[in-house]
């Protein structure tokens, strides 16, 4: 089974600082990956996806982006922080098996922007 | 397109009660549908997962959910709530192998 290792638990950034936080599957190879974010009050939404190496797919426009420069290797970044970047942020592994789904979440990250 | 309509925001039972979470899903194809939970602070848990196979899925700590294609719902249910069954529930589809499309979140308080 798959186990995703996610970190930083919880960040306490100021507003126009940097962001980077990553995401790393451990038992399986060429996962599909994705990062989510829950605000408060709402659902997860998904934010970026990957189905392979170098290869982002972006759902929403933000002031985020993703990279993934391992196969196992998730990694979610900003320049410069928002207020409205607070949330927590999940790290996602699916992986497929026949007619079987499987997706494992991280642990999440609580980030707040002050 | 596919869509997660939670329809509760907030349930509130007694321990020992039933526990019904109502969830519709739209979807263009045979989704594949989940149930996860959320402790406070924690990831998400799968509870179950309905893949074509039965339609009537049972899962982990006495919860069981129904696909029901007609009504285009899977609501989770569970006879007697228990106080860890605090928590928040999150219905989700999928009609790809590389996305997921969840519901708004379901917040369950169990009074003592």
């Amino acid at each position: 089974s798959q186990t995703i290792h996610q970190w930083p638990a919880t960040l306490v950034q100021p507003v126009g600082s940097p962001l980077s936080l990553e995401c790393t599957v451990e038992g399986t190879s060429n996962p599909n990956l994705y990062w989510y974010r829950q605000a408060a009050g709402r659902g997860l939404q998904l934010l970026f996806y990957s189905v392979g190496i170098g290869q982002i797919s972006s759902e929403v426009p933000q002031n985020l982006s993703a990279s993934r420069p391992q196969d196992r290797q998730f990694i979610l970044s900003s320049k410069k922080l928002l207020l409205s970047d607070s949330g927590f942020y999940l790290c996602a592994c699916g992986v497929t098996g026949g007619a079987i789904r499987a997706y494992t979440f991280g642990s999440g990250t609580r980030l707040t922007v002050v | 397109a596919q869509s997660v309509t939670q329809l509760d925001s907030h349930v509130s039972v007694s321990e020992g009660t039933p526990v019904l979470l109502r969830c519709n899903y739209s979807s263009s194809y045979s989704p594949s549908l989940f149930w996860y939970v959320q402790h406070p602070n924690k990831g998400l848990q799968l509870l179950l997962k309905y893949t074509s196979a039965a339609t009537l899925v049972k899962g982990i700590n006495g919860f069981e959910a129904e696909f029901k294609k007609s009504e285009t719902s899977f609501h989770l249910t569970k006879p007697s709530a228990h106080m860890s069954d605090a928590a928040e529930y999150f219905c989700v589809v999928s009609e790809y192998d590389y996305k997921l499309s969840f519901g708004a979140g379901t917040t369950v308080t169990v009074r003592a």
